[in-house]
């Protein structure tokens, strides 16, 4: 049975350094690009960042380029978000995608991250 | 970018009647559209992949049509259990993007 058990969320301080982390288990990890969307209370989904299996092809949303950085460890099967130099707007439940519009995808349950002072 | 745009934004409708929900992209995607429920409080999940495959698990009742620019996704029958938000999203290329959903009552 596939799981992804995010973990690294809280409440935070404007400009602060923060690292989530999601451990996937139940499916072949090495083999699985993996996705990072976010929901701002209220609103709507927004993708933020997807590292391809390897590692080696990562993308961004501009909204968090050059702010956040995306990473996996394939040894232990856990994908992570560095989230540096947070905003107020970062605040949303981050949710961890495996196979993000694939048949078979599986999300999360999400970890909140708060933004404020 | 590629935006995504979703109507309307909130839908009222009663059980059995037939609902759709359009979406549509600033530029031609192909087919490379995905939809998903979202009930409060639980993640989202994924009912169409690829403009019109069904998900394997998700019930007949939801279809999805269209290509290039102009999507859609209809239930043909609705049940109370399809009280959610619907969210259509491309991916056919970066930056990936979602609509900003319909809220189905």
């Amino acid at each position: 049975e596939v799981e992804l058990l995010e973990s690294g969320g809280g409440l935070v301080q404007p400009g602060v350094s923060l690292r989530l982390s999601c451990a996937g288990s139940g499916f072949t990890f090495k083999t699985e690009a993996m996705t990072w969307v976010r929901q701002a209370p209220g609103r709507g989904l927004e993708w933020v960042s997807t590292i391809g299996g390897s590692g080696a092809n990562k993308f961004y949303a501009e909204s968090v380029k050059g702010r956040f950085t995306i990473s996996r460890d394939n040894s232990n099967n856990t994908v992570f978000l560095q989230m540096n130099s947070v905003r107020a707007e970062d605040t949303a439940v981050y949710y961890c995608v495996k196979g993000l519009n694939k048949p078979g995808g599986y999300w999360g349950q999400g970890t909140l991250v708060t933004v404020s002072s | 970018d590629i935006q995504m745009t979703q109507s309307p934004s909130t839908l009222s409708a009663s059980v059995g009647d037939r609902v759709t929900i359009a979406c549509r992209a600033s530029q031609n995607i192909d087919t490379w559209l995905a939809w998903y429920q979202q009930k409060p409080g639980k993640a989202p999940h994924l009912l169409i992949y690829k403009g019109s495959t069904l998900e394997t698990g998700v019930p007949s009742r939801f279809s999805g049509s269209g290509s290039g620019t102009e999507f859609t996704l209809t239930i043909s029958s609705l049940q109370p259990d399809d009280s959610a938000t619907y969210y259509c999203q491309q991916y056919n290329a970066y930056p990936l993007s979602f609509g900003g959903g319909t809220n189905v009552e």
